[in-house]
């Protein structure tokens, strides 16, 4: 499969907890999103890579969020001390090209539980 | 106000039928303009970029209008297949910024 893939599909943690989560994009992408999404919602963007770079981070993103891309090759999103609002779905995408003509290709997600 | 903005639907067409929705924009700097199929509990998928001559790939057609900053798509003979939600997408500085979606119920 060459497509993005992410890992874990589904996450279930408790309120406080510490989670991970891995993106691995298209081999050839430069380019890395980090997205989040609510039931009945669009995407929201979190923070963009391009290579190793990380470039913009969302507002919406808290210090308990951090995201690296070692390498330029795969990232990880994590999320500390948990809080029941993070519950979502979390999508990677890549893509190769400049901003103005880039088509996103997404993962299947991961969708965090909080309890 | 939200940067991107689309009417939530859900827009219920009959089978055969054509159904057109727009999406607005609130930077007049954007430059690019995606469509997005996201099927339930699935990824977004690229449909088509919107080109500012508009653009036609089968039964959809894409138009862009910068004057009053929205995009618009239109699906002609409805397929049941067709049921999703379509999410708009603009390129804003170095990120895509997703409207929140109109869904589409096609109905035999």
């Amino acid at each position: 499969d060459t497509g993005v893939s992410q890992d874990p599909r589904h996450k279930i943690t408790k309120r406080g907890q510490n989670v991970t989560f891995r993106c691995d994009p298209i081999s050839e992408h430069n380019r890395l999103y980090w997205y989040r999404q609510t039931l009945g919602q669009g995407p929201e963007f979190l923070t963009y890579f391009q290579n190793e770079a990380q470039l913009e981070k969302s507002r919406l993103l808290s210090d308990r969020f951090s995201a690296e891309r070692p390498k330029g090759s795969f990232s990880t999103l994590e999320i500390q001390r948990t809080e029941q609002g993070d519950s979502a779905m979390y999508l990677c995408a890549s893509s190769f090209g400049t901003p103005e003509t880039e088509k996103l290709f997404f993962g299947s997600g991961t969708q965090l539980s909080v309890l | 106000r939200k940067e991107v903005e689309q009417d939530p639907g859900p827009f219920n067409v009959p089978e055969g039928a054509t159904v057109a929705f727009n999406c607005t924009y609130s930077n007049s700097a954007s430059q690019s303009f995606f469509w997005y199929r996201q099927d339930c509990r699935k990824e977004p998928k690229l449909l088509m970029s919107v080109y500012s001559s508009g653009n036609e790939d089968g039964r959809f057609t894409a138009q862009l209008n910068r004057a009053s900053q929205y995009i618009s798509l239109l699906i002609r003979d409805s397929k049941l297949s067709d049921s999703a939600t379509y999410l708009c997408a603009v390129t804003g500085g170095n990120k895509l910024t997703f409207g929140g979606g109109t869904r589409v119920l096609v109905k035999p």
